[in-house]
């Protein structure tokens, strides 16, 4: 089936340490989009990576896109309290659904 | 504009109960999605609809009936509830087109089963 993987489970943090979330698919997505979930809240849209190899940036946020559109990254650089939730990645396999991954919750050590 | 909005916000019901949770979008978007959220499971889809009057399931659909009578609401059913669906329930609503179709998710629906 189409399943979207998604390392670490959990990820607790210094304040002002890096933080990275990777997501990994079996077959090639047409596109992938991030969504952040603040606790008790529900998921909201960060971006959405279309062509292979493809890099953007959102101030401390950067997202990448691999070359085999297989496979994403979200990387934030010196996080700080407002960082801290769930971020997910969605696969989409072009079928008019996204398909989740797991999710990664980080929490931050002031 | 509101977005997206679900009723009711908590529901505790005992097994065997009925229910149904009401997802309305004021967007006029085509897409429609019911997930339900576990811990360490993440997101899962139960049931989707590409417009008026169609539905499809998705990953997990067993225990659960959806019906799209009007564009802007999506309901989702549970004949005989059961502890195992106690859950946090999304709605979403995207709209197809060329470029973002990102999916915009309500406020949640926490129901217990007893």
């Amino acid at each position: 089936g189409q399943q979207v993987m998604q390392i670490p489970q959990y990820q607790h943090v210094q304040e002002g340490e890096d933080f990275t979330t990777y997501c990994n698919s079996s077959t090639t997505l047409s596109n992938i989009q991030w969504y952040k979930q603040r606790p008790g809240g529900h998921p909201v849209f960060l971006i959405q990576l279309v062509k292979s190899g493809e890099v953007k940036k959102q101030k401390r946020l950067t997202f990448q896109f691999g070359e085999a559109k297989k496979n994403s990254s979200l990387h934030i650089t010196a996080t700080q309290t407002t960082d801290v939730g769930t971020y997910f990645c969605a696969g989409d396999f072009g079928n008019e659904k996204l398909t989740f991954g797991t999710g990664t919750r980080l929490t931050i050590i002031p | 504009n509101a977005g997206v909005t679900q009723t009711p916000k908590f529901r505790v019901l005992k097994t065997g109960q009925s229910m149904t949770l009401l997802c309305a979008q004021d967007m006029n978007h085509e897409y429609m999605y019911w997930y339900r959220q576990d811990p360490g499971m993440g997101l899962r889809l139960i049931h989707y609809s590409v417009g008026e009057g169609t539905t499809a399931k998705g990953e997990v659909p067993d225990g659960y009936n959806v019906s799209r009578l009007k564009k802007q609401n999506f309901l989702l059913g549970l004949e005989s509830a059961a502890p195992s669906q106690t859950s946090v329930y999304f709605c979403a609503s995207s709209t197809p087109a060329v470029g973002v179709n990102e999916q915009f998710f309500g406020p949640g629906t926490r129901l217990t089963v007893l």
